[in-house]
């Protein structure tokens, strides 16, 4: 079975500084990844997905993710944050077995200080 | 174009109650999904659907039942609440399938005390 795992439960940035938020994943198959955010009080939005193809993702918001097999990392960057970034970002892996389900990581709690 | 609409948004239960919450989506997916997401342990998925008359057990299936009985509502049910159930539910849509994008509703807050 699959499972995720983001290294970091807090991250705080300054404004306008670059972020990278740290997801590692564990399959003994091929795997699709996603980014999910969830702004304050709202449910979860989809950042991007890595199904196959060029290991770089660009998502929305400026969000990009760079899927690595040899390290089983799938990590999200941006090159300059804003206050409105502010959120939870979780990271999710599903299996290509037909499992109808993706596993959610615990979550990373992006803050951004101006 | 409301999405996927979830009620009630908050509820507070004493043990022992039941409640059902409801999830309803408008853009004609075949897949539902009810997650819950507890501090520091990300979603949960509780049960799912891939179709009209269909359910099945997620990774946290007990103390809940589903039912879906028509395509565009799925029914979380819990017959006799306990404290552990206290948490943040999400319903979610997808059209076909778990590598497509996933639609959430914005949550229903229960306490059960």
């Amino acid at each position: 079975a699959q499972s995720v795992t983001q290294l970091d439960s807090q991250v705080p940035v300054f404004e306008e500084a670059p972020v990278e938020l740290r997801c590692n994943y564990s399959s003994s198959v091929s795997v699709y990844l996603f980014w999910y955010v969830q702004y304050p009080n709202q449910g979860l939005q989809l950042l991007l997905k890595y199904l196959s193809g060029s290991t770089l993702v660009k998502g929305i918001n400026g969000f990009e993710a760079e899927f690595n097999k040899s390290q089983t990392s799938f990590h999200l960057r941006k090159p300059s944050v804003h206050i409105s970034d502010t959120a939870e970002y979780f990271c999710a892996v599903s299996d290509d077995r037909g499992a109808q389900k993706l596993v959610f990581g615990q979550g990373t709690r992006l803050t951004i200080n101006p | 174009n409301a999405g996927v609409t979830q009620t009630p948004k908050f509820r507070v239960l004493k043990t022992g109650q039941s409640m059902t919450l409801l999830c309803a989506q408008d853009m004609n997916h075949e897949y539902m999904y009810w997650y819950r997401q507890d501090p520091g342990m990300g979603l949960r998925l509780i049960h799912y659907s891939v179709g009209e008359g269909t359910t099945a057990k997620g990774e946290v299936p007990d103390g809940y039942n589903v039912s879906r009985l028509k395509k565009q509502n799925f029914l979380l049910g819990l017959e006799s609440a306990a404290p552990s159930q206290t948490s943040v539910y999400f319903c979610a849509s997808s059209l076909r399938q778990y590598n497509e994008k996933l639609f959430f509703g914005s949550g229903t807050q229960l306490s059960v005390l």
